[in-house]
């Protein structure tokens, strides 16, 4: 089956500029989530969406970053008025209902802000 | 707080030896689960191996296996007859249970080099 996919695979964008990440998980997979990772830095966590509950946004860096996860599938994380140090790979994983919650992560999106 | 610590930024192994990469936590949920992921320098991340804290035994995957000290919180990853292909970042992740809301969070992560 199809493992989570995201894009774009690479951007770059202006300083100031909003940009829009998304995310398609695996089918069926109930949780979700957002993580950064600077260049050859660990993983920064910064939403995570588990079914219909409210989503646990305590990773987010600022009110710039914002994130939706529609029909309990599909997200996009929203960036207004990059900055250069938001300049890093974004990641998502999903992981199935069920134990042991094991994350399936995409490839990343790797954001560029000039 | 830093909840997960790997101390070892780097560690070197020689090809066909064992390598114990460290990993130590802090929770206070009784129910939580350890994972180690593997990051090779195409940047994907693999999920390796898998540790609930009522497991009675240590995890064991193919040449992975996990030694697990709950009363020490620690949960270290073994890779036994290291292959070149080893080589990779390595990063220990811990799951917190109801308290923690379910998510889940990563160590900074150990780079190991295999030697031919």
């Amino acid at each position: 089956g199809a493992g989570v996919s995201q894009s774009p695979s690479n951007k770059v964008t202006e300083k100031g500029k909003d940009v829009e990440l998304r995310c398609d998980p695996i089918s069926g997979h109930t949780a979700l989530y957002w993580y950064r990772q600077s260049l050859g830095q660990g993983l920064e966590f910064l939403i995570y969406f588990q079914g219909n509950s409210a989503p646990d946004k305590s990773g987010l860096p600022s009110d710039r970053f914002s994130a939706e996860r529609t029909g309990g599938s599909v997200s996009t994380l929203t960036i207004q008025r990059t900055q250069q140090e938001d300049s890093a790979v974004y990641l998502c994983a999903s992981t199935q209902s069920g134990g042991p919650y094991e994350q399936y992560f995409g490839p990343g999106t790797r954001l560029t802000v000039t | 707080a830093q909840k997960i610590t790997q101390t070892q930024p780097g560690m070197f192994v020689q090809e066909k030896e064992a390598v114990t990469l460290d990993c130590t936590y802090d929770t206070s949920d009784p129910s939580y689960g350890l994972f180690w992921y593997k990051q090779p320098s195409s940047g994907e991340m693999i999920f390796l191996i898998y540790q609930g804290s009522y497991d009675q035994q240590n995890a064991t995957e193919g040449r992975y296996s996990l030694n697990f000290q709950k009363a020490r919180k620690s949960a270290n990853l073994v890779i036994s007859a290291s292959q070149l292909g080893d080589s990779a970042m390595y990063f220990c992740a811990m799951r917190e249970g109801q308290t923690g809301g379910f998510k889940t969070i990563f160590g900074a992560g150990t780079r190991l080099f295999v030697k031919a």
